[in-house]
């Protein structure tokens, strides 16, 4: 399976904890993206990568979270002092920087409870 | 502000029959639009996209009509098969922002009735 691969696929967490999800994406593909989605909702853009490099952050990316991509090959998204409104789901996608003739390919996502 | 509106939370369509999912943006810079299929506990998967520049692409049993006037693009689904039934989502970008960060809608169920 050469899809998007995120781990977990579930996290419980109590409030106040840190947790670190983890995202792989397509081998060829050098930008990746962190996505949110809450019940009711559709995904929200966080943050996304090309190779290594963060270019770009949403308003909605507290200083409690914080992104990497060490070698532009998998990616990390940290929340730290979790908070019971950071329960959602979250998405990593991938694609070719050409982008108009490569759509995201989205993985299955990582769901966070916060109790 | 939702740029990207779904106003249908949910839709009913017999087998065989046309499925007829809407979606209304408000932003013109949009110039790109995607449609993406998500069933429970997976991923949303991409299913068909169309740029400002074409108002309709098809690919199989889906059409995707674009009226930028109206600022309104629909996704047509014929015939409607069981194994259609998921949340629909219509996303959109534009060119500018370099990142193609797309901004979602709030879905549509679609459930293909037997």
């Amino acid at each position: 399976d050469t899809g998007v691969s995120q781990d977990p696929r579930h996290k419980i967490t109590k409030r106040g904890q840190n947790v670190t999800f983890r995202c792989d994406p397509i081998s060829e593909h050098n930008r990746l993206y962190w996505y949110r989605q809450t019940l009711g909702q559709g995904p929200e853009f966080l943050t996304y990568f090309q190779n290594e490099a963060q270019l770009e952050k949403s308003r909605l990316l507290s200083d409690r979270f914080s992104a990497e991509r060490p070698k532009g090959s998998f990616s990390t998204l940290e929340i730290q002092r979790t908070e019971q409104g950071d329960s959602a789901m979250y998405l990593c996608a991938s694609s070719l920087v050409s982008g108009r003739d490569s759509p995201l390919h989205f993985g299955n996502g990582t769901r966070l409870t916060v109790t | 502000d939702q740029q990207v509106k779904q106003n249908s939370p949910s839709l009913s369509v017999q087998e065989g029959r046309i499925s007829i999912l809407n979606c209304d943006y408000t932003n013109s810079m949009f110039d790109y639009f995607l449609w993406y299929k998500k069933y429970p506990a997976e991923g949303p998967t991409f299913l068909i996209s169309i740029s400002s520049i074409k108002d309709k692409n098809e690919d199989g049993r889906f059409t995707v009509f674009l009226n930028k006037s109206a600022k309104h693009l629909s996704l047509h689904i014929v015939p409607s098969q069981p194994g259609d039934s998921a949340v629909y989502f219509c996303a959109a970008s534009f060119s500018g922002a370099g990142s193609y960060q797309l901004t979602f809608g709030k879905g549509t169920k679609l459930s293909v009735i037997p």
